[in-house]
């Protein structure tokens, strides 16, 4: 069964940094891309980045672009976002999301049950 | 960026309605829209991809239809664990936009 993970959400103050992880198992993870999704308070889904397979092609909303950096770990089968100068509009459930292919441009499935950021002073 | 415009932004309706939802994208997008269920406390879930692929497992009382800038979302008789949120997305290229989302509530 595929199960992603994730953890290191938590309070921040506006400008502030958080690492979230995602640790993945159940599947062979250097095979697929993986992204971050988001829903803040009140707010539908925001995707937020995307990374492939061998970390070749990566990408960002807008919105994150510059703030935001997505990385992997395919021996520790782990992804993770680095998210700094944090802003209160960060205000999220962030969720770990499987590609269905290597590369980018694919649906998501499965989703992880999330991890709380909040940002806030 | 491709801006997703999803309607109605909420529906009621009861059981054993028909119920469409609609999606359109502000350019082609061929057929990389994807669409996906949102209950609360749970995790979103795919129910199509490519427009009109059935996800496995999911009923086949959901049905996917468009391409280019226009798609649709049709369920053909609801059943109770149909009412939740639906968005439509769009994976033709990055970023990789939403729909504001459909919320389908009970009538």
């Amino acid at each position: 069964e595929v199960q992603l993970v994730e953890s290191g959400g938590g309070l921040e103050q506006p400008g502030g940094s958080l690492r979230l992880s995602c640790a993945a198992s159940g599947f062979t993870f250097n095979d697929f891309a993986m992204h971050w999704v988001r829903r803040g308070p009140g707010k539908g889904l925001e995707w937020v980045s995307g990374i492939s397979w061998n970390s070749g092609n990566i990408g960002y909303a807008d919105s994150v672009k510059g703030r935001f950096t997505i990385s992997r770990d395919n021996a520790k089968k782990s992804l993770y976002l680095q998210m700094s100068s944090l802003r209160v509009e960060d205000t999220a459930l962030y969720y770990c999301v499987k590609d269905t292919a290597a590369a980018l441009s694919n649906w998501f499935d499965p989703w992880g049950q999330g991890t709380l950021v909040t940002v806030s002073s | 960026d491709i801006q997703m415009t999803q309607s109605p932004s909420s529906l009621s309706a009861s059981v054993g309605d028909r119920v469409t939802i609609t999606c359109r994208a502000s350019q082609s997008i061929s057929r990389y829209l994807n669409w996906y269920q949102h209950k609360p406390g749970k995790a979103p879930k795919v129910l199509m991809y490519a427009a009109s692929k059935l996800e496995s497992g999911v009923p086949s009382r959901f049905r996917g239809s468009g391409s280019g800038t226009d798609f649709t979302l049709t369920i053909s008789s609801l059943q109770p664990e149909d009412f939740a949120t639906y968005y439509c997305q769009q994976s033709y290229n990055m970023p990789y936009t939403f729909g504001q989302g459909t919320i389908l509530e009970i009538k």
